[in-house]
């Protein structure tokens, strides 16, 4: 099995501040690693795929970066509505996807 | 827009059964293969078991096998998943969750149903 651990687990940060989250893998996936935002009581959303792709309708704020095993998602500056949990997900031998434990992003 | 709804959470003792239904919006159903996701506030996301799009492969978590069991109906656009020999631990949010056809990322993702497994 693939672990994904991500750090922080909890993250603070002003808004207007720019955020970095990362997600490591215990072994390469590729490029096939996804991240969700997930916010109280609703269901993880899509951001990012292939690693650095935005899915449709999301802020050109939200980047994502790496390869192989090392990752990281950007929000260059906070609003509002950032703050959340994020999990990053590796798909890289479906069905057998994991994800990370997820990052807190709380506000400052 | 497409969209999923899960139903058929409940309260169930342990060792009970329950089956969940995940119903898809019109698109083209059988096209994306399918998911369950659960979520616990221990444990975070798990993914839980896939379908392929013809339901010709599914494969499911180790610590579900030999009790839960996917499947789908594209006539109905609808995922299944029979939960057997349900403890404690299967309490969780369920989600379903569907691939864009092309790759294998989880595009779309429902609001989930509820399992409590108690006695």
């Amino acid at each position: 099995e693939i672990v994904m651990t991500q750090s922080p687990a909890t993250l603070s940060v002003s808004p207007g501040e720019r955020a970095t989250l990362s997600c490591r893998a215990s072994q390469s996936v590729s490029s096939n690693l996804a991240w969700y935002q997930q916010k109280p009581g609703q269901a993880p959303r899509l951001l990012i795929y292939r690693a650095s792709t935005r899915a449709t309708g999301v802020p050109a704020r939200f980047s994502g970066s790496g390869y192989g095993t090392e990752f990281a998602l950007t929000i260059s500056s906070l609003q509002s509505e950032d703050f959340a949990v994020y999990y990053c997900q590796q798909y890289s031998n479906w069905p057998l996807y994991t994800f990370g434990q997820g990052t807190k992003l709380e506000i400052k | 827009d497409v969209e999923l709804w899960e139903s058929g959470g409940g309260l169930v003792q342990p060792g009970g059964s329950l089956r969940l239904s995940c119903v898809a919006s019109p698109f083209t159903f059988s096209s994306s293969a399918m998911s369950w996701v659960r979520q616990t506030p221990g444990k975070g996301l798990e993914w839980v078991a896939s379908i392929s799009g013809t339901g010709g492969t599914a494969k499911h978590a180790d610590f579900v096998k030999g009790r839960f069991n996917i499947s789908r109906d594209n006539s109905k656009n609808t995922l299944y998943l029979q939960m057997n020999s349900l403890r404690a631990e299967d309490s969780a949010i369920y989600y379903c969750a569907k691939d864009p056809g092309w790759d294998y990322y989880m595009d779309v993702w429902g609001k989930g149903t509820t399992v409590t497994v108690s006695s």
